[in-house]
């Protein structure tokens, strides 16, 4: 079975540092791009940052880049998103999703993570 | 950036009733790459939609996707007791994903 499991949420002090992993099973994993995807409460989605399969290439969102990075260890199966000097507006579930080709959607997704960002 | 703009925001109906729902872009999306999602509380979102028109796996054939340029919908022939969820539109373009706000399909 096709499987993404999001861990590493948790409550985090303003300018402070959190990191998240998606562990994946069921498929190919370096074969494949990824992607982090957030809700904040009583919001919509927002796409966060993706990763090609070798982790060669990644993008971000300019709500982000600078204090996200994304990485992929595929030697683990395993998705990684390294959040610093966070902000309030940075409180979220936070989604890993895979990329069966670029543009083509996202079509498996996680059970998503809680990222709390609080004094 | 790309802006995708749904509407409504809120559509109410009935079960067995047909749900047009529109999505909107600033500018151009290739077909290729323009997404739907079904998004339940307490659930990963669920791709419903990828190239505009074509359907993911295992989605039903009640669910279908047209439009292009900067104008798509996504229709939903009859509506089962399941479908009551949030939609979201999305994109991919110049490096970048962007989703549009939902739409939220509740019970009348």
């Amino acid at each position: 079975e096709v499987q993404l499991l999001e861990s590493g949420g948790d409550l985090v002090q303003p300018g402070g540092s959190l990191r998240l992993s998606c562990a994946a099973s069921g498929f190919t994993f370096s074969s494949y791009a990824m992607s982090w995807v957030r809700q904040a409460p009583g919001k919509g989605l927002e796409w966060v940052s993706a990763i090609s399969g070798n982790g060669g290439t990644t993008y971000y969102a300019d709500s982000v880049r600078g204090r996200i990075t994304i990485s992929r260890d595929n030697s683990r199966n395993t998705l990684y998103v390294q959040m610093n000097n966070v902000r309030a507006e940075d409180t979220a579930v936070y989604y890993c999703a895979k990329i069966p080709r670029w543009g083509y959607g996202m079509d498996v997704w996680g059970q998503g993570t809680t990222v709390t960002v609080s004094s | 950036e790309i802006v995708l703009t749904q509407s409504p925001g809120t559509l109410s109906l009935s079960p067995g009733e047909r749900a047009t729902l529109s999505c909107r872009a600033s500018q151009s999306v290739s077909s290729s790459y323009l997404a739907w999602y079904q998004h339940k509380p307490g659930q990963g979102p669920r791709l419903l939609i990828y190239g505009a028109s074509s359907r993911a796996t295992g989605i039903p054939d009640r669910f279908g996707g047209g439009g292009s340029g900067t104008d798509f919908t996504l229709t939903i022939s009859r509506l089962e007791p399941e479908d009551f969820a949030v939609y979201y539109c999305q994109q991919f373009g110049s490096s970048s994903y962007t989703f549009g706000q939902g739409t939220k399909l509740e019970i009348k």
